[in-house]
């Protein structure tokens, strides 16, 4: 199975840079996915780390290191709208994911 | 067309009721997905279908029923429901479920209230 942790909350100020953290101990990887989700709606697919390093995407980087089970997406620029839960999850060879119980980020001004 | 379509957006029943949700994609996907997500939790797996055959199931009471009739569609069959069901049910559809950068997009989920 899978085991994962991130923080529960998060709180940041608009234009600033925030960092979420996700470590991992998995049975079987297939990458590390990281989604958005707004309060009432579906999670929203942000990236996808298989190899180690540095995924960058517009306002939103997401690392990985397989050896440690660590991940985190970094998120620059903030915005207000960027106040959501962030899921990191975990797959297997199968597709299967499991998720993290999920970090909510709050933006302020 | 890069979306995940899902019906109906509210469903309330009871528990003697039988109901189906919906779901669609034309994104020429071969695996989709049904997920139940209750409220502050993260979403988890019901069952997986790839190409159009039931690969997934995650211990799922019998009381939900899946059913995949095509590559394009995917149905969750809803009967003698208890109030704990209650949740919001969410599909998701990737382009294979082997190899790599199989991402899962989602639909925007049915908000099921089982009365």
């Amino acid at each position: 199975g899978q085991n994962i942790d991130q923080p529960t909350e998060m709180t940041a100020t608009e234009g600033a840079i925030v960092q979420i953290n996700c470590t991992y101990q998995t049975s079987g990887f297939n990458g590390l996915f990281w989604y958005q989700q707004h309060a009432g709606e579906a999670p929203t697919f942000l990236s996808y780390n298989v190899l180690d390093g540095l995924e960058e995407k517009g306002r939103f980087s997401s690392f990985l290191s397989r050896s440690k089970g660590y991940s985190y997406l970094l998120l620059k620029e903030l915005q207000m709208k960027d106040s959501a839960s962030y899921l990191c999850a975990v797959g297997d060879l199968g597709n299967k994911l499991t998720f993290g119980t999920g970090t909510q980020l709050k933006v302020e001004l | 067309d890069t979306e995940v379509t899902q019906t109906p957006k509210h469903l309330v029943m009871g528990m003697t009721n039988k109901k189906s949700l919906k779901c669609e994609q034309h994104m020429g996907h071969r695996a989709m997905y049904w997920y139940k997500q209750k409220a502050k939790k993260p979403p988890e797996l019901m069952f997986v279908y790839s190409y159009e055959k039931l690969s997934i199931n995650e211990s799922v009471p019998s009381r939900f029923s899946p059913e995949c009739p095509n590559s394009s569609l995917l149905n969750l069959h809803l009967h003698a429901l208890q109030p704990e069901d209650s949740a919001l049910y969410l599909c998701a559809s990737s382009q294979d479920t082997v190899g790599y950068y199989n991402e899962q997009f989602f639909g925007p989920g049915t908000r099921l209230t089982v009365l």
